[in-house]
């Protein structure tokens, strides 16, 4: 499933880096969402858009910062980082925000040193 | 809030069937998905079925769904090497609005 993308799919910054993750899907879909995978949790919704319109924020720190420019684009920009953010960050994307399935990127692993 | 449960390891043999089992507190679940997880990968869909739904097939895979209690399986029909991956078990939840998954099975598959 080359659905959803995700670029870089391994990152390595310092506390002090600004970094962005970039996701794209190529489905047509109008929901996207970022997740954090951390050893041993559950995935963690981060962040929900509908329609470029973010309608979810699930008590993330302000040092991550999600855009979503068209609907078939979701960056997830990283400032001043702390060591337990390391985690794989996943994008998703379903048709409508909702019911519908998610699809699910690769990921991209961060270690923050 | 709400829950979703698995057991944290399953190990079988290469050709048997594999069963495994997640447990939710949501009742009012409407959509219930199985997800596979290879080593340095995202989460790839395997199947999903419906809470108007008992059981769902498609080829070697099987989902059971007793909404009375709250459980779903998924069997794995004369399991391969290749199925060794995590397994998660995710329920969207009609009192949360969201999809909201197990911490996943690692299922082992010996030769």
């Amino acid at each position: 499933e080359t659905g959803v993308t995700q670029t870089p799919r391994h990152l390595v910054m310092g506390m002090t880096n600004k970094k962005s993750l970039k996701c794209e899907q190529h489905l047509g879909h109008n929901a996207m969402y970022w997740y954090k995978q951390s050893a041993k949790k559950p995935l963690e919704l981060m962040f929900v858009y509908s329609l470029e319109e973010r309608v979810e924020n699930n008590s993330v720190p302000s040092r991550f910062s999600p855009e979503c420019p068209n609907s078939s684009h979701l960056f997830l920009h990283l400032h001043t980082l702390q060591p337990e953010d390391s985690a794989l960050y996943l994008c998703a994307s379903s048709q409508e925000r909702g019911t519908d399935t998610q699809y699910f990127g690769p990921g991209t692993r961060l270690t923050v040193l | 809030g709400e829950d979703v449960e698995q057991s944290l390891f399953l190990s079988v043999r290469e050709g048997d069937s594999s069963v495994i089992n997640c447990t939710y507190t949501d009742s009012s679940s409407t959509y219930l998905y199985w997800y596979k997880q290879e080593p340095g990968a995202g989460l790839q869909l395997l199947t999903y079925i419906f809470s108007n739904m008992d059981m769902k097939q498609d080829q070697r895979l099987t989902v059971l769904l007793n909404k009375k209690d709250k459980h779903l399986s998924l069997r794995i029909a004369d399991t391969q090497t290749g199925d060794s991956a995590i397994y998660f078990c995710a329920v969207y939840g009609g009192a949360t609005n969201k999809l909201i998954f197990g911490t996943g099975t690692l299922l082992a598959v010996q030769p």
